[in-house]
């Protein structure tokens, strides 16, 4: 069974379109990250919730907002997508301290 | 703020050679954790090594090993009998105790040459 999964895995959409990015966690831990890896590879932390609660926002657009309808699924909306937005996100699970499993990540692109 | 360094964005090691990525960081936590993470083509994001930094003794998995330099703020990662299947970019990253968040280095990519 996947540990942590990531719907969908590439996404290609316009300029000014909103999208959604899922993921879901089988782990049980109770803390959920989004980061981001842009074009040169760099990973930054964006959010993070934990047991439903946000307790991380890293200096992230307006634009970008998370939701964690239950703590096994936290779900990352994108409203009018711009160019530098494109990049791979990556869902994390894990427990501070300790490993984060890491999803298969979702290379989106703006075009 | 914290933040996380890796001076070689490239690294080559012949096949069974050893290789030592290096990473240093910043941090004024006084309870936080190191990571090595690896990224192989595939983009999956995979957990090599990790370290407490209470911890003085320097952290081993197996071929992977890191040199923990606490005071000098330093956490390099050294790969012996390196296999093909170890080239990847390998980040380095810290995390403080409190919220879990990671903070990464800018990557190396290591290649091993057959």
């Amino acid at each position: 069974d996947t540990a942590v999964s990531q719907t969908p895995k590439y996404l290609v959409t316009q300029m000014g379109n909103d999208k959604s990015i899922k993921c879901e966690q089988n782990l049980g831990h109770d803390t959920m990250y989004w980061y981001k890896q842009d074009s040169k590879k760099f990973l930054k932390i964006m959010f993070s919730y934990n047991n439903k609660e946000l307790i991380i926002n890293e200096t992230v657009p307006n634009r970008f907002s998370p939701k964690s309808p239950d703590k096994a699924h936290l779900n990352l909306h994108i409203n009018s997508l711009e160019l530098g937005d494109s990049a791979v996100y990556f869902c994390a699970a894990g427990t501070s301290g300790y490993e984060q499993y890491f999803g298969p990540g979702t290379r989106l692109t703006v075009t | 703020a914290q933040t996380v360094t890796q001076s070689q964005p490239e690294m080559s090691v012949q096949e069974a050679e050893t290789v030592t990525l290096s990473c240093t960081y910043d941090t004024s936590e006084s309870d936080y954790y190191l990571f090595w993470y690896k990224q192989p083509p595939s983009r999956q994001m995979i957990l090599v090594i990790r370290q407490e930094a209470y911890k003085q003794q320097n952290a081993t998995e197996n071929r992977f090993s890191v040199n923990f330099q606490k005071a000098a703020k330093s956490f390099s990662l050294k790969i012996s009998d390196s296999q093909l299947g170890d080239a990847a970019m390998y980040f380095c990253a810290s995390s403080p105790g409190n919220t879990g968040k990671l903070i990464f280095g800018q990557g190396t990519t290591l290649q091993v040459k057959p």
